[in-house]
């Protein structure tokens, strides 16, 4: 079974500046995959990115980037030059093999002027 | 093009009443998922349809809920006899067919307040 941890409730940062969310994950698959989503207060989760473990280089998708490290079972997300519309709950989360999701506890990010 | 929507947006019961929730994924997607999100907490998976069968539902929390896909499209998860603690957001997802690596793309959820 996937277990997914992230251990920040709750995180501030200020406008312009980059901030890196944590997520740890178990998993006894050989071939997996890591998401990052994002839920704003309106409540849709809107998915950031995405990257398999078969994957060489860490995965960007514009302001976002995955810190994929396999031996640690870490996948930290960068956001870098946060703007104000960036807060909202941060969640990663781990597929099964049927693609079921497992998701962390998410981290609250509030990005500050 | 369209994206998963969610009917109700909003859902208001009394305690022992029967709700249903209904999901409309993207087009030519096969795989359907729900979720439930409880105040504060990440979503916990309920069931799984590929098509029009329900792959896994070792999710659902008891037999007072279930979740039909008839068509392979729309889906609908019945809840009877609703209790207070079914109060949560209920999240619909698809992907094209399944497979682990597929972003799920997900609706605005339906909120169920049992009162």
């Amino acid at each position: 079974a996937q277990k997914i941890t992230q251990t920040q409730p709750g995180m501030f940062v200020q406008e312009k500046e980059a901030v890196t969310l944590d997520c740890t994950y178990d998993t006894s698959d050989q071939s997996y995959g890591l998401f990052w989503y994002k839920q704003p207060s309106s409540g849709e989760m809107i998915f950031l990115i995405y990257q398999g473990s078969y994957d060489e280089q860490n995965a960007t998708e514009g302001r976002y980037s995955l810190n994929f490290q396999k031996a640690r079972k870490s996948a930290n997300l960068v956001i870098s030059a946060s703007q104000l519309g960036d807060s909202a709950m941060y969640f990663c989360a781990i597929p099964d093999s049927w693609g079921k999701l497992q998701f962390g506890a998410g981290t609250q990010v509030v990005v500050t002027p | 093009g369209a994206g998963v929507s969610q009917t109700p947006s909003n859902k208001v019961t009394e305690k022992g009443k029967y709700v249903e929730l209904r999901c409309d994924p993207i087009s030519g997607h096969t795989a359907l998922y729900w979720y439930r999100q409880s105040l504060g907490q990440g979503p916990e998976f309920l069931i799984y349809f590929q098509g029009t069968g329900a792959a896994d539902d070792s999710g659902l929390p008891n037999d007072r809920f279930f979740a039909v896909r008839p068509e392979g499209s729309v889906s609908t998860l019945k809840i009877q006899r609703t209790e207070r603690g079914d109060s949560a957001v209920y999240l619909c997802a698809s992907s094209p067919t399944g497979q682990y690596q597929e972003t799920q793309y997900f609706g605005p959820g339906t909120r169920l307040l049992v009162l």
